[in-house]
Order: structure tokens, then C-alpha cells, then sequence
């Protein structure tokens, strides 16, 4: 059993829906980091949460610790959002990273 | 300071040989990580870097890798005998201490193994 999971694997989306993407964990972390992979294989940091909620722009990530559970939400979705969004915990003892598998978002215009 | 850099981007090898990744993270991060990412699979813990020192290895890193920071600065990631196996993305992220300031991953290398 993967100590991240999430879901759902792939997603397609039309321009401008709401779109959620969920990420549980298993394990007791110090942090919850979302990341947005392109094609390309180059990984952008989206928000790092150890409680409550952050807003970036049209990016909205939550994190519920006794549930162990965070989604990442995209407002107004545009085919340049259009990515894989990893979920990724850093264990509280240690220093490792457990990754989920990833979301593979397509916004079709 | 333009972020993590990773060289090379791709790296095609013949199967048995012996390849080196370079990645200079951001200079005043002192923590370095390297992972490996399989198609369609969340990237891997392979090790970490605080300055020079070696402070965490996984199971993964077989005793064909090896993994280098010698002056705290750049690191090296080494893999002999290459095996069909190792094709992957390799990604190497810098870090301040605790994270604080989030993680910076450089763009990866490519390896394949023909």
C-alpha cells in the first residue's frame, strides 16, 4: 500500500469547470506539498501546507491533518493547466518524501 | 541564482555502461535530494545531502548508484552497469533546512537504457 494516495488517476476537464483533486496520506508528516509536472518532466513546487488552507491565484490547496487528507482545487480550469499534480508528504521523522502516483489533468478548451 | 539545474537533460546509454548526473542546486540551499521517477509512477526517494554529508540512503539505491556531494556545492549521481531498468527520470531538489521555504526540483535527466 502506497503511503500517498491519490485520486483520481486522470481527469478531463472542459475550460473554465471547478476542478478537485484529493491526496490521503497514511503516515505522520510535517508537511503536505502539492506539485505540477509538465510534459516535459520539469516539477514546479505549488504550495507547501502543514495546516488549514492556501489560495495562489486560481489554485486553492486544503489540508485536514486529523484526517490526513488534502485536495487541491483549480478555479476557472484553462488548458494551460493541463498537467500531472503530484501530492507529496514529508514524513514527521525523517527526512523522506512519499509521493503519490499523481493526477493527470487535461482541460480541453 | 536561475534554480536547481540538472545536466544532462537526456541521456541515451548502452546497456552495461556507466553514466554521471550532475545537479547544482540553489546555492544557498545546503540540502539536496535526489529521486527517480518511472513512467506513469510518483518520483522515488534515492538519497539526500545535508552540505556534504550523506545523511540518508534508500533501499533502492542499489550498490551500482552512488551518489556524491564533495565540496556541499553540486552533486553527482552515478549509476555503473547500467541495466534496462534504471530508465527513468532522475530528479535532484535543493532545500534550506526543515524546508521552511518549500522545495525547488531542478527539470530532471532523462536516462534510457537501450
Amino acid at each position: 500500500k502506497n503511503e500517498v494516495e491519490q485520486s483520481p488517476q486522470n481527469l478531463t476537464a472542459q475550460e473554465g469547470e471547478f476542478i478537485t483533486i484529493n491526496c490521503s496520506y497514511s503516515v505522520g508528516i510535517s508537511a503536505l506539498h502539492w506539485l505540477q509536472q509538465h510534459p516535459g518532466g520539469g516539477i514546479v513546487s505549488l504550495f507547501m501546507l502543514s495546516s488549514g488552507k492556501k489560495k495562489h491565484g486560481r489554485l486553492i490547496a486544503t489540508i485536514n491533518i486529523q484526517e490526513k487528507h488534502s485536495s487541491l482545487h483549480i478555479t476557472a480550469s484553462h488548458p494551460r493547466d493541463s498537467a500531472v499534480y503530484i501530492c507529496a508528504v514529508r514524513a514527521s521523522t525523517g527526512n523522506q518524501f512519499y509521493f503519490g502516483t499523481g493526477t493527470s489533468l487535461t482541460v480541453i478548451p | 541564482d536561475t534554480g536547481v539545474s540538472q545536466n544532462p537533460r537526456h541521456k541515451i546509454t548502452k546497456r552495461g555502461q556507466n553514466v554521471t548526473f550532475r545537479c547544482d542546486p540553489i546555492s544557498e540551499h545546503n540540502r539536496l535530494y535526489w529521486y527517480r521517477q518511472t513512467l506513469g509512477q510518483g518520483p522515488e526517494f534515492l538519497t539526500y545531502f545535508q552540505n556534504e554529508a550523506q545523511l540518508e540512503k534508500s533501499r533502492l539505491l542499489s550498490d551500482r548508484f552512488s551518489a556524491e556531494r564533495p565540496k556541499g556545492s553540486f552533486s553527482t549521481l552515478e549509476i555503473q552497469r547500467t541495466e534496462q531498468g534504471d530508465s527513468a527520470m532522475y530528479l535532484c531538489a535543493s532545500s534550506l533546512p526543515g524546508g521552511s521555504r518549500g522545495y525547488t526540483f531542478g527539470s530532471g535527466t532523462r536516462l534510457t537504457v537501450v
